[in-house]
């Protein structure tokens, strides 16, 4: 079972281009959501989804879109990099329950370095 | 302002000892709160609690949540080096939304 699959591990950018970033579950949850993890300041939501073509913004959802075309893939994407976004990204997955933010499995992370 | 409060940042200890991690909140519309390890990388999930009072169990770790005095403990019974981890805490509020806790730091030297 490969779970949570993200691409790339690594990446560096320069300051205003753009990227995506993929993540893929084989699992059929449901749920999927973006976090963005810095050094003292815990996990922050960026952006999930509930199902195929619903998405929805968390915490920290500037500069950053999504979009959920299939139940297996939501990719996140940086529309014009800058240096705030340097952070690990991690991709996170769960089945839908009456909680919206159940036993999530997540992905190995993205460490993202923008210059 | 919604808020997760982690303590202590971080616990040094030695195999064998017994161990208390605390997660308070201050949230509006509470509905769950997980418990999660990270080690070097993804975290993986341990814990959710959702009612006051009823502990959760697994192996040597345990868990359970005071609603009235909004907090958590995460306790986990003669440790061992593999326990070394970031311990974080998350509360789901107001529907769907989530916060993180900064976590806790736990490092056993045998």
């Amino acid at each position: 079972n490969a779970g949570v699959t993200q691409t790339p591990k690594f990446q560096v950018l320069k300051t205003g281009q753009s990227m995506t970033l993929q993540c893929a579950q084989d699992m059929n949850h449901e749920y999927m959501s973006w976090y963005r993890q810095d050094p003292g300041m815990g996990l922050r939501l960026i952006h999930y989804s509930v199902g195929a073509g619903i998405t929805d913004q968390g915490e920290v959802p500037n500069g950053y879109n999504v979009s959920r075309s299939t139940t297996e893939d939501f990719p996140l994407r940086l529309l014009s990099a800058a240096p705030s976004q340097t952070s690990v990204y991690f991709c996170a997955s769960s089945r839908a329950t009456g909680f919206f933010h159940t036993e999530a499995f997540f992905g190995q992370g993205t460490r993202l370095t923008v210059v | 302002e919604d808020k997760v409060v982690q303590s202590p940042l971080s616990l040094v200890v030695h195999e064998g000892d017994t161990v208390t991690l605390n997660c308070s909140y201050e949230v509006t519309n509470f509905r769950s709160l997980l418990w999660y390890k990270q080690e070097k990388k993804a975290p993986t999930f341990l814990f959710m609690l959702t009612s006051s009072g009823i502990e959760k169990k697994s192996g040597r770790l345990s868990s359970i949540l005071d609603k009235k005095e909004l907090f958590s403990i995460l306790n986990i019974t003669a440790t061992q080096t593999g326990d070394s981890a970031v311990y974080l805490c998350a509360v789901e509020y107001n529907t769907d939304k989530l916060i993180f806790g900064t976590g806790t730091r736990l490092q056993v030297f045998p």
